[in-house]
């Protein structure tokens, strides 16, 4: 069974600093990992994924996160964020021959101008 | 081509009554899904769908119904509303299970 872990519930930052949103999964088989965001009042949308191949990946709107096997992390990174940046983010995953995606608890991001 | 489509957006029950919210997608996905989202909980799986005419349970399937009798519907039902499934209710669905899921803008449920 595959699980994960946000390593914070909220992130307080300001307009332009860069941010780090912390993931940690934990699976016996091969991971699928994700990135979800949701806007206020909004459903949820992919920001970025891995797969395999390169374990860094560059989504939408200048978000890119890290896959690490061996820290078993999927940490989220932007180097300068925006007030439109304001947002819901999760983390997801699925394995090798899972049936369902197991989502984190979120990580609120609030930017202050 | 409308995506993820929910209804209704809002919804407000009495204790012990039943009602289905509807979910429907026109991307032709096999793969669909009905999350809750609780504060501080993340999203949770209620139950999933592989095509049409399989369904599984997912992590938190108590006092919920589905079916998939199409591939573009997966309406989810409530068999008799308690307080504790006030919640947001998310449809999603994806080509495959690796895929990119799409989400639908949700119903907010208040069970009185």
């Amino acid at each position: 069974a595959q699980s994960v872990t946000q390593l914070d519930s909220q992130v307080p930052v300001f307009e332009e600093a860069p941010v780090e949103l912390r993931c940690n999964y934990s699976s016996s088989v091969s991971v699928y990992l994700f990135w979800y965001v949701q806007y206020p009042n909004q459903g949820l949308q992919l920001l970025l994924k891995y797969l395999s191949g390169s374990t860094l990946v560059k989504g939408i709107n200048g978000f890119e996160a890290e896959f690490n096997k061996s820290q078993t992390s999927f940490h989220l990174r932007k180097p300068s964020v925006h007030i439109s940046d304001t947002a819901e983010y999760f983390c997801a995953v699925t394995g090798q021959g899972a049936q369902k995606l197991v989502f984190g608890q979120g990580t609120r991001l609030t930017i202050n101008p | 081509n409308a995506g993820v489509t929910q209804t209704p957006k809002f919804q407000v029950l009495k204790t012990g009554q039943s009602m289905t919210l509807q979910c429907a997608q026109d991307m032709n996905h096999e793969y669909m899904s009905w999350y809750r989202q609780d504060p501080g909980m993340g999203l949770r799986l209620i139950h999933y769908s592989v095509g049409a005419g399989i369904t599984d349970q997912g992590e938190v399937p108590n006092g919920y119904n589905v079916s998939r009798s199409t591939t573009e519907d997966f309406p989810l039902r409530l068999l008799s509303a308690a307080p504790s499934q006030t919640s947001v209710y998310f449809c999603a669905s994806s080509p495959r299970r690796r895929e990119t899921q799409y989400f639908g803008p949700g119903t907010r449920l208040l069970v009185l």
